[in-house]
């Protein structure tokens, strides 16, 4: 199975600030990644697939970037509607493995 | 719109049974690949089996193979997880997952439902 580790596992942050949050697979997932985001006692929600395309009505100031087994979800503004956890999800081999998830709160 | 809605949680002892629904409406069934995602209290989200169009192919997570079983029943825009012999540690949230597929874009998880809560315990 591909395994999914992503960093930090958590960070405070202020409404305004720029958040980069990183995603690293064990093996190569080629473009294949996703990223949700959850908030709490709520389903997940589809935020970016293939690695940066942005889920209809997502916000543009979400982005994502990488290749093979280094990936990067960023939020450039942060608002308070952001504040989640977001999992990083690999696509390219069953299971589709998820990250661990890392939560973003109000510092 | 599209609605998953999961059906048939609920508390079950160590070694028992429970078959947990889903019914989809917004969108045409049958054209889609169904998952099964689940999520143990306060942990992160785990795959648990998935199932093609027609249901002629079928992917598990190793730790639910040989003791749970997915279905779906197309004339009824239903999915289904038969899970026997249940352990503690398959207390979770479980979620009904519509499955998207885009050529080169890879498959992504688009539609959730709320989750039904499944409890192992004596």
């Amino acid at each position: 199975d591909i395994q999914m580790t992503q960093s930090p596992s958590s960070l405070s942050a202020s409404v305004g600030d720029r958040v980069t949050i990183t995603c690293r697979a064990s093996r190569t997932v080629s473009s294949y990644l996703n990223w949700y985001q959850q908030k709490p006692g709520k389903a997940p929600k589809l935020l970016i697939y293939a690695v940066s395309t942005l889920q209809s009505g997502v916000p543009s100031r979400f982005s994502g970037g990488g290749s093979g087994t280094d990936f990067t979800l960023s939020i450039s503004r942060l608002q308070p509607e952001d504040f989640a956890t977001y999992y990083c999800q690999q696509s390219s081999t069953v299971p589709f493995t998820f990250g661990p998830g890392t939560k973003v709160d109000i510092k | 719109e599209v609605q998953l809605v999961e059906s048939g949680g609920g508390l079950v002892q160590p070694g028992g049974s429970l078959k947990l629904s889903c019914a989809a409406s917004g969108f045409t069934f049958k054209s889609y690949w169904m998952t099964w995602i689940r999520q143990a209290p306060g942990k992160g989200l785990e795959w648990v089996a998935n199932i093609k169009q027609d249901g002629s192919e079928k992917y598990y997570v190793d730790s639910v193979k040989g003791r749970f079983t997915i279905s779906r029943d197309n004339a009824k825009n239903s999915l289904y997880l038969q899970m026997n012999t249940l352990r503690a540690e398959d207390t979770a949230v479980f979620y009904c997952v519509r499955l998207v597929s885009a050529p080169h874009l890879g498959d992504s998880l688009d539609y959730w439902g709320q989750g039904t809560l499944v409890t192992v315990s004596s």
